[in-house]
């Protein structure tokens, strides 16, 4: 079966670059969300997409920015990164926003600020 | 707000052993719960779920059922197997509270030895 697909899955950055990460969903799901994972820590939710709108905003750093875009694929703009910019990024889409669907996650991007 | 608490680890077994990791959870709405596994290296695979109350979910050997009383929706298996070293988070999902991202456990990381 078709998986959340995310690229890069390696990024390299200096200090105070750009970064774009991409997401491209599971066929026919219409919702993206965005997720940072420290070292050892839980995901924590950043930003979500339903229908090309967003549609919930967590603990993003101005910073960030995200759309979604006519063929549901979504892309993280990162800008001025920062050391503490290095996680995991990873990508979950699902069919609606109904609370009883579950989230499927991509492979995820390894982000490292120098 | 909406919070996950679960045992943090590691937790060591030897192979065939009983396993539980503890979940309990408080949310503003009517959660639904899932438990998460991450293998070294990659991202979330989703394990199982349930959306309302009295609700098992089940998936290879795995098991957990939703407790509205006591907040709880603790990840049993009968016979754990090396393959089950990972990390696993129990998230719950709190649409009905108007949250889209799924809030996540701090993580219990399984260690299954032969």
């Amino acid at each position: 079966a078709a998986g959340v697909i995310q690229s890069p899955r390696h990024l390299i950055k200096e200090k105070r670059e750009t970064a774009t990460l991409k997401c491209y969903p599971i066929p026919r799901h219409d919702t993206v969300y965005w997720y940072q994972q420290g070292p050892g820590q839980d995901p924590q939710f950043l930003i979500s997409f339903y229908e090309k709108m967003q549609s919930d905003k967590g603990s993003i750093p101005d910073r960030f920015s995200a759309q979604q875009f006519s063929d549901y694929h979504s892309e993280l703009n990162m800008s001025s990164l920062e050391l503490g910019d290095s996680a995991l990024y990873f990508c979950a889409s699902s069919l609606g926003r109904d609370y009883s669907q579950a989230q499927y996650f991509g492979p995820g991007t390894r982000l490292t600020v120098l | 707000g909406n919070s996950v608490t679960q045992m943090e680890g590691p937790v060591t077994l030897s192979e065939e052993a009983f396993l539980t990791i503890n979940c309990t959870y408080t949310a503003t709405g009517y959660p639904s719960l899932f438990w998460y596994v991450q293998y070294p290296g990659e991202g979330l695979q989703l394990l199982l779920k349930a959306t309302k109350a009295d609700d098992k979910g089940s998936n290879k050997g795995f098991e957990a059922t939703y407790r509205k009383e006591t907040t709880s929706f603790h990840l049993e298996k009968g016979s754990v197997q090396v393959s089950d070293s990972a990390v696993y988070f129990c998230a719950l999902s709190d649409l009905g509270g108007g949250a889209d991202g799924l809030t996540f456990g701090k993580g219990t990381h399984l260690i299954i030895q032969p």
